[in-house]
């Protein structure tokens, strides 16, 4: 089946750039989303973007997107303690079924 | 890697009637399932939280009579939608912790869209 890959942990600094990476493989997404997950809480929507756009940005973050090697990554500007929890990457052709990666933990230092 | 499904993928049902969506992870045990709700373009509102063989916890504002989570085994978690009405229309996703593994680590199902008439 179609799947969504990414790793499961980036440590960083603060003050640093973070970049979180995901790859797909549904050539036909339409959508591609990033969530934010702190402990114990849902998902919170941060961003999305439509598979026809290769960059998004708002404020510290930065959506940059490879439809050709169906590359997606995310890019928080310096990065704060608060910014530490779970990233998923999810897509979804038509905003139907979704499917989404396994998370990246961003641990974020002193 | 691990898979989760879920069934039906879409489903569409008369206000009145309950409706039962079931979560399955395929090649792993899930000691946690996790429900969740989402609306178009918005972020996911974690529902509830189930453990094999325990009751499920749920998140504040979810009335647990009405949204019915069971998790009998450590492959299988169900909601039942009990007696739906058109504002329970919505995207539900679930998600799977896999045992003896970090828990932080969700494994999610492709979501079941309800309609309800």
């Amino acid at each position: 089946g179609e799947d969504v890959e990414q790793s499961l942990f980036l440590s960083v600094r603060e003050g640093d750039s973070s970049v979180i990476n995901c790859t797909y493989t549904d050539s036909s997404s339409t959508y591609l989303y990033w969530y934010k997950q702190e402990p114990g809480a849902g998902l919170q929507l941060l961003t999305y973007i439509f598979s026809n756009m290769d960059m998004k940005q708002d404020q510290r973050l930065t959506v940059l997107l490879n439809k050709k090697d169906k590359h997606l990554s995310l890019r928080i500007a310096d990065t704060q303690t608060g910014d530490s929890a779970i990233y998923f990457c999810a897509e979804s052709h038509n905003n139907n079924d979704m499917r989404f990666g396994a998370g990246t933990r961003l641990t974020v230092k002193p | 890697g691990a898979v989760v499904s879920q069934h039906p993928s879409r489903v569409i049902c008369k206000s009145g009637t309950s409706v039962k969506i079931e979560c399955r992870s395929l090649d792993f045990q899930a000691t946690t399932m996790f429900w969740y709700r989402q609306f178009p373009k918005q972020s996911l509102m974690l529902m509830a939280t189930s453990n094999e063989g325990s009751k499920a916890t749920y998140e504040q504002g979810v009335e647990k009579d009405k949204f019915l989570i069971n998790h009998a085994s450590l492959t299988l978690s169900t909601l039942t939608v009990t007696s739906a009405h058109p504002e329970d229309s919505s995207f539900y996703i679930c998600s799977a912790s896999e045992r003896g593994r970090n828990t932080d680590t969700q494994y999610f199902g492709p979501g079941t869209r309800l309609t309800v008439l």
